[in-house]
């Protein structure tokens, strides 16, 4: 099945740096999302991102699926930044859709 | 935006009891999830349903687990005596035949 790695584990920023996180998967997908999992432990969709680019605020992300990896940058980071980022990918088409998520970056951004 | 919705948010329950964790997906979407993490790990897949059965299901799903859609929008998980090592968050989620899934809020399951 797909393998997703993420990097870096863990990460310190202080207040308005920027960041970029990296999720890289072993095989093709066709579906790619990230997560930030909030303080109390809800999930919450950032990006559908199978390809391309997409911005939302101070948050982009861009999947090259050719080479089978995602970015997600983070820009002017703000303590509520905080929590732990997820990706996970999924291939549509074979026995299974099932989403397969990466073990995650935790990220703490300091006032 | 339309959400999945998971009842309880939070439950505590005697070890050997069962438990039934409840959720409604989107209503026009076709596939639904169980996925559970343990505390400080990562987010595993236990069960994908279609078509009112089981398509996949993981190692940890074993017999003491049951998934069942009782009605046009409920979609349960059922925990048979439970055990210390099944406390964790479950999610709940559904998702299109292709595009991105959506996650419940999740169920904070604590066996004593």
């Amino acid at each position: 099945g797909i393998q997703v790695e993420q990097s870096p584990p863990d990460l310190i920023l202080q207040e308005g740096a920027n960041s970029t996180l990296r999720c890289n998967f072993s095989d093709s997908v066709n579906n790619l999302q990230w997560f930030h999992q909030n303080p109390w432990g809800q999930l919450i969709n950032l990006f559908y991102i199978p390809s391309g680019t997409k911005q939302n605020g101070r948050l982009s992300a861009t999947t090259v699926a050719t080479e089978r990896y995602s970015l997600l940058y983070i820009s002017s980071s703000q303590t509520t930044d905080s929590g732990v980022y997820f990706c996970a990918g999924a291939f549509y088409g074979g026995a299974t859709n099932k989403l397969i998520f990466g073990t995650g970056t935790l990220l703490a951004v300091q006032p | 935006e339309p959400e999945v919705t998971q009842t309880p948010s939070h439950q505590v329950t005697q070890m050997g009891q069962e438990v039934i964790l409840r959720c409604v997906p989107i209503s026009n979407h076709l596939y639904f999830y169980w996925y559970r993490q343990i505390l400080g790990q990562k987010v595993e897949f236990l069960v994908s349903f279609y078509n009112n059965e089981i398509s996949e299901k993981s190692e940890i799903f074993d017999d003491q687990f049951s998934v069942e859609r009782p009605d046009g929008s409920n979609f349960t998980l059922k925990i048979r005596s439970t055990k210390l090592e099944d406390s964790a968050m479950y999610f709940c989620a559904s998702s299109e035949q292709r595009g991105g899934y959506t996650f419940g809020s999740g169920t904070r399951l604590t066996v004593v």
